[in-house]
């Protein structure tokens, strides 16, 4: 099993609906995990942070982590077309080193 | 604030050729430093990493070595590029085992 794992998607929601991102993890990975987003042909950006169980909440986004499951989540409300990119979801190694997922691809359609 | 700079931005070189990427961070002192790569369709995969000058940690054999030299700037370089070594190259920073922020990227092509 990879540390962390995504879907590759794509994921295609419509203009304005909620788009859940999921990732799983393995024991292999510690607490912290953090959320990018990469736009074609661009680098990652950080979105969001999340260290301890439950919800984390900023703008439009929310992440939730859930360790007794081993998942960490990514809602994006009032989804845009403009939110249409590839999330990256990464968990903290030993080291202060990132593991990164595949990536879900996400397509918001008009 | 902080910054981080790479350059160049895009680079075509051919097979054998050697190769220096370089990235700057503006703004915090004493930042751990990474490089990624990532290939066309792929994950991004871990280089190097440096807690300090002259600390360097690699990741996975290859004809990459990395070097910093100031507190601030991080080398990436090869003596002779392979085909496989195309890829998107990225630094990244951070302080601690936090939030790791990248740099733009250079996307490097070998013929």
């Amino acid at each position: 099993q990879k540390e962390v794992e995504q879907n590759s998607g794509p994921l295609s929601v419509p203009e304005g609906a909620i788009a859940s991102l999921n990732c799983t993890y393995s024991d292999r990975v510690s607490q912290s995990f953090f959320w990018y987003r990469q736009y074609s042909g661009k680098s990652p950006e950080l979105i969001m942070s999340i260290y301890s169980n439950g919800d984390k909440e900023d703008g439009r986004f929310t992440a939730q982590l859930n360790k007794a499951s081993q998942y960490v989540s990514l809602l994006i409300r009032d989804s845009q077309p403009s939110d249409s990119a590839t999330y990256l979801c990464a968990a903290l190694q030993a080291g202060n080193m990132l593991t990164f997922g595949g990536g879900t691809r996400l397509m918001v359609k008009p | 604030s902080q910054t981080i700079h790479q350059w160049p931005a895009t680079l075509v070189q051919p097979v054998g050729s050697p190769l220096s990427l370089e990235c700057t961070v503006e703004g915090t002192s004493n930042p751990n430093l990474y490089w990624y790569r990532q290939a066309a369709g792929r994950g991004l995969q871990l280089l190097f990493y440096s807690v300090g000058i002259g600390q360097i940690s690699s990741e996975v054999p290859q004809n990459l070595s990395a070097s910093r030299p100031q507190d601030r700037q991080f080398i990436l370089s090869s003596k002779k590029l392979l085909l496989s070594d195309s890829g998107f190259y990225l630094c990244a920073w951070s302080v601690g085992p936090y939030e790791q922020y990248f740099g733009p990227g250079t996307r490097l092509t070998v013929t």
